[in-house]
């Protein structure tokens, strides 16, 4: 099984700031990566696809890199709607799917 | 834009099985690029198999193999997920979700459907 680690475990930043959060996969996925973002009480929401392309209707301040195995997502300027826990999923090994923890980013 | 409407709340006995259903509405209906994942309180998100085009029949991760049955009615554009043999730590929101590697980014998620297993 291919295991997703998510660094930090929680991030503090301030309105307007960059956040960038962290994903490491134990084997090589190419970039069959996605992020999705989670509110509470609310269904996951997906962000970025292939590692670096954004979901339909996702703000251009959402940003993803990486392949292999290290990859990041950035949130270039936060806003108050974005304080919020983050995944990843590695969809490189079908059935065998996996996600990271998940990365909760709060308020400074 | 298609949505994902799941089957309401349960509660069921530890050993019983649970069937949760998952309707597709305003779009065009495709069975074979929805998935399962589940999320236990607190905790993050686990992922529970689905059907892809590639192969067209349901597989799972090997932890659910024998306990975990996806079948679609595509007269209804309705999935379903039955688990059997339910334990404690079966406990958990069971979401239906497009699979992201076949959704070409626009990928619903249902409302989610909370599971309680208990005695």
């Amino acid at each position: 099984e291919i295991v997703m680690t998510q660094s930090p475990a929680t991030l503090s930043v301030s309105p307007g700031e960059r956040a960038t959060l962290s994903c490491r996969a134990t084997q090589s996925i190419t970039t069959n990566v996605a992020w999705y973002q989670q509110k509470p009480g609310q269904a996951p929401r997906l962000l970025i696809h292939g590692a670096s392309t954004r979901a339909t209707g996702i703000p251009a301040r959402f940003s993803g890199s990486g392949s292999g195995t290290e990859f990041t997502l950035t949130i270039s300027s936060l806003q108050s709607e974005d304080f919020a826990v983050y995944f990843c999923q590695q969809y490189n090994n079908w059935p065998a799917w996996t996600f990271g923890q998940g990365t909760r980013v709060e308020i400074k | 834009q298609m949505q994902l409407i799941q089957s309401g709340p349960v509660i069921k006995k530890p050993g019983s099985s649970v069937k949760v259903s998952c309707k597709a509405s305003g779009g065009t209906f495709s069975s074979h690029s929805i998935g399962w994942v589940r999320q236990a309180p607190g905790q993050g998100l686990e992922w529970m198999g689905g059907i892809i085009p590639i192969f067209g029949t349901p597989d799972y991760p090997q932890k659910f193999r024998g306990r975990l049955t996806i079948t679609a009615d595509d007269s209804t554009s309705t999935l379903y997920m039955e688990l059997s043999s339910l334990t404690s730590e079966d406990t958990a929101v069971y979401y239906c979700a497009g699979s992201v590697a076949y959704c070409s980014g626009d990928c619903p998620w249902g409302q989610g459907t909370l599971v309680t297993v208990s005695s």
